[in-house]
This record gives C-alpha cells, structure tokens and sequence, in this order.
C-alpha cells in the first residue's frame, strides 16, 4: 500500500523560502503524478500544482506561477514544493497527494487516491 | 478556470437520517470520448488529511461504505449519505478534475442535529 510522509513542521519569517519533501514508498514511483495542495487555517483546499516524475513535467496554478518550484528525485522517490517570497497569508498546512499517471489523454491524473500526512508552515515575523 | 460551487456550505442532519450534498461546475466536466464524469469527492476530518470517497461522480473508493453514493452528469452533482452515522462528521470537498488547474468547491461541513 502506498504511503506519502511529509517532512516536518516548519517556521519562516516573511521574505524567506521553505521546501518541503514528500517520499513516495509502496508503490512504483514513475507510475504517479504528485500534487501539491495547501489548506490556510479554517480554509478549503487549494491546488497548487503537480509534477509527473516519470517526464518531470510540471503544471502551476498561476497565482503560485512566479513562487512555487515543484521537483522530483526519482532516486529517492521524493517529490519537494519550494514556495519562495513567503507572507503571511502563506500560512497553511500543505499536502502532498498521488495521482496515477498514464500517457492516455483521458488519464485522470489529477484523482488523488492517496495523501501525505500534511506538513504546517507558519510564516511570521 | 472551472468554478465549483457547493451547497449548502454548513448542514446539521440527525443520527440516522439522509443528508445531501450539491456541487455544480461552471463548465461540463463529462468528457465524451469515454463519457466520464471528472468529477471526485472527498471527505476531510477534523485534524486528517482528504480522503478519496467518490470518483468518476458515482463510483465509491475502496473501503468506502456503502451509505455514500455520488450521482450526476455535465454540471450538476450530489454526494448522498443515506443513513447518518457519527462518524461521517466532516468536511466534504467536490473536485472537477477534467480541466487544469483541478479546482476543488469551498466545502460543505456536515454536522450532528
């Protein structure tokens, strides 16, 4: 079964940068895609983007465009979000989530069957 | 960007009885080359990460009970508990993913009457 760990908590002043990882283990890493979601205190959820290891492709939602480097080591099946320039409207819990990734233009490869345990960024002065 | 709007964004329903959930998108979301509805719900608990409950708008995840059902096409969908029970307090989440970025609706927070 697969599982997603998330690095852990993490406190930034504004201005500063975080990464945060995401192992991939139980599975065949170049099979998934893997998404970024953050939640903001008492918030919904929020798409950021996603990146498919296999091709290291990535998407952004474009609000994120110019702040957000999603990666991805295919040796360590570790995927990571850097988001940079950080506010404090930036702090959130964010997520990691699988999706499977096929080459067929109908894959649904943004149906996330399985999510990291979350990792809360606080970003203040 | 497709828009997901659900209602009623806060419901209170008793122990036992139906509760009902609406999600509309701006745009179908119904891709005809194999007539799948892109549409996937998911349900948050307090202090967890989502879990994946419905996909393709009607078919329920693994290990997911049977009194959750999904139905709907194009624009219009409903996520169905039919027998209330205390441990499906939570937030329920829609999410069109036919279309990048794959947007989710704001929430409906499903409580105890």
């Amino acid at each position: 079964q697969v599982q997603l760990v998330q690095s852990g908590a993490e406190v930034k002043k504004p201005g500063s940068s975080v990464k945060v990882s995401c192992k991939v283990s139980g599975g065949t890493f170049n099979n998934y895609t893997i998404t970024w979601v953050r939640q903001a205190p008492g918030g919904g959820l929020e798409w950021m983007g996603r990146i498919i290891p296999l091709l290291g492709v990535t998407s952004y939602a474009q609000r994120f465009q110019t702040r957000v480097t999603i990666t991805a080591d295919k040796s360590t099946s570790t995927a990571y979000m850097e988001l940079r320039t950080l506010r404090s409207e930036d702090t959130a819990m964010y997520y990691c989530a699988r999706a499977f990734y096929c080459a067929s233009f109908s894959c649904p490869i943004s149906l996330l069957d399985s999510w990291g345990q979350g990792t809360p960024v606080t970003v203040s002065s | 960007d497709i828009v997901m709007t659900q209602s009623p964004d806060s419901l209170a329903v008793s122990l036992g009885e139906r509760a009902t959930i609406s999600c509309k998108s701006s745009q179908s979301v119904l891709y005809s080359s194999n007539n799948k509805n892109y549409l996937a719900w998911y349900q948050q608990k307090p202090g967890q990460p989502p879990k994946l409950l419905i996909y393709w708008a009607s078919s329920r995840a693994s290990g997911v009970p049977d009194r959750f059902s999904g139905s709907g096409s194009g624009t219009d969908f409903t996520l169905t508990i039919s027998s209330l029970q205390a441990e499906d307090v939570a937030v329920y989440y829609c999410q069109q993913h036919y279309d990048t970025p794959p947007v989710f609706g704001q929430g409906t927070k499903l409580e105890i009457k």
